[in-house]
C-alpha cells in the first residue's frame, strides 16, 4: 500500500510563479524527503525532513511537515522551464528493530512549467 | 565521478526468458536497492541489500532474484515467474541505515520490454 500519496497528481504553471506539491502519510516516520524524476531518467535527492523538524530551505525549495496532521508541502519558488518534471516524496520508516530502513514512495506530481 | 550505472539502458526479451540487469556502485555504499517502476505510479521495492551476501524481500519480489557477492554490485534476474515484467527498473545505494538518515542515489535506469 503506499504510504505517501501525493496531491495534485499533475500541475501546470507559468514560468517565474510558485509551485507547491502536497504529501500525506499515514503511519509515523523517521524523515520524509522529495525527489525529481526527469522523464526516462533516475530520481535525484532534494531535501531530506526529519520528524522533529517543521521547515526546511534548499535555494529555491521550501519544504514544510506537519507530523500531526501527516502531510508535508514542497513549494518550489520562482518556477523555471527546466523544473519541469515528476515530484516524488518519500517515508522513511522502521519496520522493526535491526531491519533495514523502509523508504515508501508516493506516485508523484508530474509539474509542467510553461516557459 | 562517483555513481550507480546500470545497463543496459533499454532491453528487450521474449517472453519466457529470464534476464539479468546489471547495477554497480562506485560510492562504497552499503545498502543498494531494486524498485520497479510501472506508467505514472510511484516507485515499488523490490529486493534490498543491507550487506554483501545478505538481501531481503521487498513488497514485490515474487518473479524476481538477486545476489550481492560484492559491494559494488546487485544484479537483478527477471524470471519467466514473472506475470508482467515489462517495466522500468530503477537500482539505487545509500550509505546504510545503521550511519543514520542518508537519501537514496538512483541510477539511470534499464527499461525492460518483453514480448
Amino acid at each position: 500500500s503506499q504510504q505517501g500519496e501525493e496531491d495534485p497528481q499533475a500541475l501546470s504553471i507559468q514560468e517565474g510563479e510558485n509551485a507547491t506539491m502536497n504529501c500525506s502519510y499515514k503511519t509515523s516516520i523517521n524523515n520524509l524527503q522529495w525527489y525529481r524524476q526527469n522523464s526516462g531518467r533516475g530520481l535525484v535527492h532534494l531535501i531530506l525532513i526529519r520528524s522533529n523538524e517543521r521547515e526546511k530551505h534548499s535555494g529555491r525549495l521550501r519544504v514544510t511537515l506537519d507530523t500531526s496532521k501527516k502531510s508535508s508541502s514542497l513549494l518550489i519558488t520562482a518556477s523555471r522551464a527546466a523544473d519541469t518534471a515528476s515530484y516524488f516524496c518519500a517515508t522513511d520508516t522502521t519496520i522493526s528493530s535491526g531491519s533495514a530502513r523502509q523508504l515508501t514512495f508516493g506516485s508523484g506530481t508530474q509539474l509542467t512549467v510553461l516557459p | 565521478d562517483g555513481g550507480i550505472t546500470q545497463s543496459p539502458k533499454y532491453l528487450f526479451r521474449k517472453e519466457g526468458q529470464n534476464v539479468t540487469l546489471s547495477c554497480e556502485q562506485n560510492l562504497n555504499h552499503d545498502a543498494m536497492y531494486w524498485y520497479r517502476q510501472d506508467p505514472g505510479q510511484g516507485l515499488r521495492l523490490i529486493y534490498y541489500s543491507q550487506i554483501v551476501n545478505d538481501f531481503q524481500k521487498g513488497d514485490i519480489a515474487e518473479g524476481y532474484s538477486v545476489s550481492r557477492e560484492k559491494k559494488e554490485s546487485f544484479p537483478l534476474t527477471v524470471t519467466s515467474a514473472q506475470k508482467n515484467p515489462t517495466a522500468f527498473y530503477l537500482c539505487a545505494s545509500s550509505i546504510g541505515r545503521d550511519r543514520g538518515n542518508s537519501p537514496l542515489h538512483f541510477g539511470n535506469g534499464t527499461r525492460l520490454t518483453v514480448t
